[in-house]
């Protein structure tokens, strides 16, 4: 049991390049997330998935797309990088929705874009 | 919208000690649930403790405890008998009954002192 796998761990960027950041849970969650973590900022949710089939923009949405491919995975495309994307990327799952559920984090991918 | 407010940016204590960490709140939702993850050095992000608005109790989890004031909006995270692998970044969560994500504070650095 894995838990909630990222891909890459590691990755620089130039500008204007694209990628996409793979997320993986084992846990048969329903939801699933995608935060990017700043400096003092603690975590922003940038796009989530309540459920399969569904996505929604979070807090900061912007130079971001999402696919929710399958149950399990979950995958966060930049089109166009840009230096204010540098951050930490951390992908999350939840088993259902409500105040409970407690939110598992995969280990985070350190992006920096030059 | 939920705001989370950590004011503490670092801490230091002494081993064995016991440590508080201070959290606020502002939401308007009746039913929300308040949460602490802990991110050490190496990245993480562990879940460590939940508390539910309409708990009656204060939520303890080993060496972890939630002193819950509903009136006041608080959810200070107290650490009993720290340990050198307490050492690390310290965020207080929140997440509305409506509400997909969490709403993270800004994060408290402990460091533990031998």
């Amino acid at each position: 049991n894995a838990g909630v796998t990222q891909t890459p761990k590691f990755q620089v960027l130039k500008t204007g390049q694209s990628m996409t950041l793979q997320c993986a849970q084992d846990m048969n969650h329903n939801s699933m997330y995608w935060y990017r973590q700043d400096p003092g900022m603690g975590l922003r949710l940038i796009y989530y998935s309540a459920s399969e089939g569904t996505t929604d923009k979070g807090e900061v949405p912007n130079g971001y797309n999402v696919s929710r491919l399958n149950k399990r995975e979950f995958s966060l495309r930049l089109e166009s990088a840009a230096p204010s994307q540098t951050s930490v990327y951390f992908c999350a799952s939840s088993y259902r929705d409500g105040t409970y559920n407690e939110q598992f984090f995969g280990p985070g991918t350190r992006l920096t874009v030059l | 919208a939920q705001k989370i407010t950590q004011t503490q940016p670092g801490m230091f204590v002494q081993e064995k000690e016991a440590v508080t960490l201070d959290c606020t709140y502002d939401t308007s939702d009746p039913s929300y649930g308040l949460f602490w993850y802990k991110q050490p050095s190496s990245g993480e992000m562990i879940f460590l403790i939940y508390q539910g608005s309409y708990d009656q109790q204060n939520a303890t989890e080993g060496r972890y405890s939630l002193n819950f004031q509903k009136a006041r909006k608080s959810a200070n995270l107290v650490i009993s008998a720290s340990q050198l692998g307490d050492s690390a970044m310290y965020f207080c969560a929140m997440r509305g009954s409506n509400d997909y994500k969490l709403s993270f504070g800004a994060g408290t650095t402990v460091t533990v002192r031998a």
